[in-house]
């Protein structure tokens, strides 16, 4: 099916460990997303890729880092973790930038 | 910055009408969407209106947008026990620029 695949679906991190998770669309959309969610605080942006080459801050930026790799994909790096980076995170696609997006099953973010 | 609010909690009985509500700060608004959320899942978009519109109708769901008191609901009709799940609006005031609310956790008893 078409959509969006996150990898991992989970994952524990010692405090100060660095990965990368990883987006990828097959929907040949222009703009990708990623959000983090947090109890009570709903969906934070992170960084935003409005089309391939372009990156831009979000709401919620410090301690991560992203790669619009190609047109398909679009990874965020947390290069030294910290027990704050908690969270499930979201990676999202959409054609224009303001229709609606389709989202990925999510990352659910452990750092100990 | 634009502000969506939600109620955090709703409770119906299995059958009757779900009415989730969503206020936004932002007059600007030109897309409104309401999104789904079932629990280890990402968000699903479910239906949507345009500023210029006041009601839109998609099967149960049922959409009303308030301009002038920034005000959006989705209303469910004969709400089942699957329509249990995390309720977003989000509001679209410009290019890239999307607001997400906090989210209305709907319980339906069976």
């Amino acid at each position: 099916n078409a959509g969006v695949t996150q990898t991992p679906k989970f994952q524990v991190l010692k405090t100060g460990q660095s990965m990368t998770l990883q987006c990828a669309q097959d929907m040949n959309h222009n703009s990708m997303y990623w959000y983090r969610q947090d109890p009570g605080m709903g969906l934070r942006l992170i960084y935003y890729s409005a089309s391939e080459g372009t990156t831009d801050k979000g709401e919620v930026p410090n301690g991560y880092n992203v790669s619009r790799l190609n047109k398909r994909e679009f990874s965020l790096r947390l290069e030294s973790a910290a027990p704050s980076q908690t969270s499930v995170y979201f990676c999202a696609s959409s054609e224009s930038g303001t229709d609606g997006y389709t989202f990925g099953s999510g990352t659910r973010l452990t750092v100990v | 910055g634009e502000d969506v609010e939600q109620s955090l909690f709703l409770s119906v009985r299995e059958g009757d009408s779900s009415v989730i509500n969503c206020t936004y700060t932002d007059s600007s608004s030109t897309y409104l969407y309401w999104y789904k959320q079932e629990p280890g899942a990402g968000l699903q978009l479910l239906t949507y209106i345009f500023s210029n519109m006041d009601m839109k109708q998609d099967q149960r769901l049922t959409v009303l947008l308030n301009k002038k008191d920034k005000h959006l609901s989705l209303r469910i009709a004969d709400t089942q026990t699957g329509d249990s799940a995390i309720y977003f609006c989000a509001v679209v005031v410009g290019y890239q620029k999307v607001t997400f609310g906090t989210g209305t956790k709907l319980q339906v008893i069976p």
